[in-house]
C-alpha cells in the first residue's frame, strides 16, 4: 500500500533531549513537510523539502532540524532549543512544489510528542 | 501574509440536519483551496480541491464551493460519522505547494 508513515506513534522526551521523528513516504512525491499541531489549533509549517538535499524553514522553524539524503526520508529533530515542543507533529508529502494541477498534499498519522 | 479563518470554531447538529462551515481567505494569488477531515488523534485525510471560483464539488453529503473570498463546505443530511474536524487550507502562486491552514471547525453530528 502506497502511504506516508510516521514513527513512533508517541514519543516521549525528557527536558534537554534531543529527538528525532521519522516520517517515510513510497507514493514517489519529490516534496515533502512537516507541520505542527497544537491542540485546538490548525496546522502550522515548520520545514518543507522540495528536492532531495534541499529544504527551507517555513513560519516556525527555530528549535528544529531536518534533512533529506533520500527522496522517501525526511526526518525531523527536535531538539533542546524548542521551547515548547510538546505538540502533535504531521508529515506531509506532494507531487512536486513546483507546476499545476494535483497539488494536494498527503499527510501521515502524525506523532504525539510530550515533554516529561 | 495569507489568511484563512473558519467559522463556527464547534458545530453541533442533530442527525439529518443541514448546515455550512465557512472558509475566509486572504492569498496574494490563490493557486488552490483544500478541505481536509481530520478525526482524533490522526492526520488530516484529504477531501477536496478548489481552484478557481464558481467550482463546485461533491463527495457523499459533502459538497465544497468556492468565491474570490471564501468556501463553504456544504453538509447535507449529516450522519454522526460525519464528526470530525474539518480543516481549510489556502496554496499561494508562486509558494510552491505550501498550505496555510485555518483553525479548524469541530463538527459534532448527534443521532
Amino acid at each position: 500500500d502506497g502511504g506516508i508513515t510516521q514513527s513512533p506513534k508517541y514519543l516521549f522526551r525528557k527536558e534537554g533531549q534531543n529527538v528525532t521523528l521519522s516520517c517515510e513516504q513510497n507514493l514517489n512525491h519529490d516534496a515533502m513537510y512537516w507541520y505542527r499541531q497544537d491542540p485546538g489549533q490548525g496546522l502550522r509549517l515548520i520545514y518543507y523539502s522540495q528536492i532531495v538535499n534541499d529544504f527551507q524553514k517555513g513560519d516556525i522553524a527555530e528549535g528544529y532540524s531536518v534533512s533529506r539524503e533520500k527522496k522517501e526520508s525526511f526526518p525531523l529533530t527536535v531538539t533542546s532549543a524548542q521551547k515548547n515542543p510538546t505538540a502533535f507533529y504531521l508529515c506531509a508529502s506532494s507531487i512536486a512544489a513546483w507546476g499545476s494541477g494535483n497539488t494536494e498534499a498527503f499527510f501521515g498519522q502524525g506523532t504525539r510528542l510530550t515533554v516529561v | 501574509e495569507d489568511q484563512v479563518t473558519q467559522s463556527p470554531e464547534a458545530l453541533r447538529l442533530q442527525e439529518g440536519e443541514s448546515s455550512s462551515l465557512n472558509c475566509s481567505y486572504t492569498v496574494s494569488g490563490l493557486r488552490g483551496l483544500f478541505w481536509y477531515r481530520q478525526d482524533p488523534g490522526k492526520g488530516p485525510e484529504f477531501l477536496f480541491t478548489l481552484y478557481s471560483a464558481g467550482e463546485e464539488k461533491e463527495k457523499e453529503r459533502l459538497k465544497a464551493t468556492l468565491t474570490k473570498k471564501e468556501s463553504f463546505l456544504h453538509i447535507t443530511a449529516p450522519k454522526p460519522e460525519d464528526s470530525a474536524t474539518y480543516l481549510c487550507a489556502v496554496q499561494a502562486r508562486g509558494a510552491g505547494n505550501m498550505l496555510t491552514f485555518g483553525g479548524g471547525t469541530r463538527l459534532m453530528v448527534k443521532p
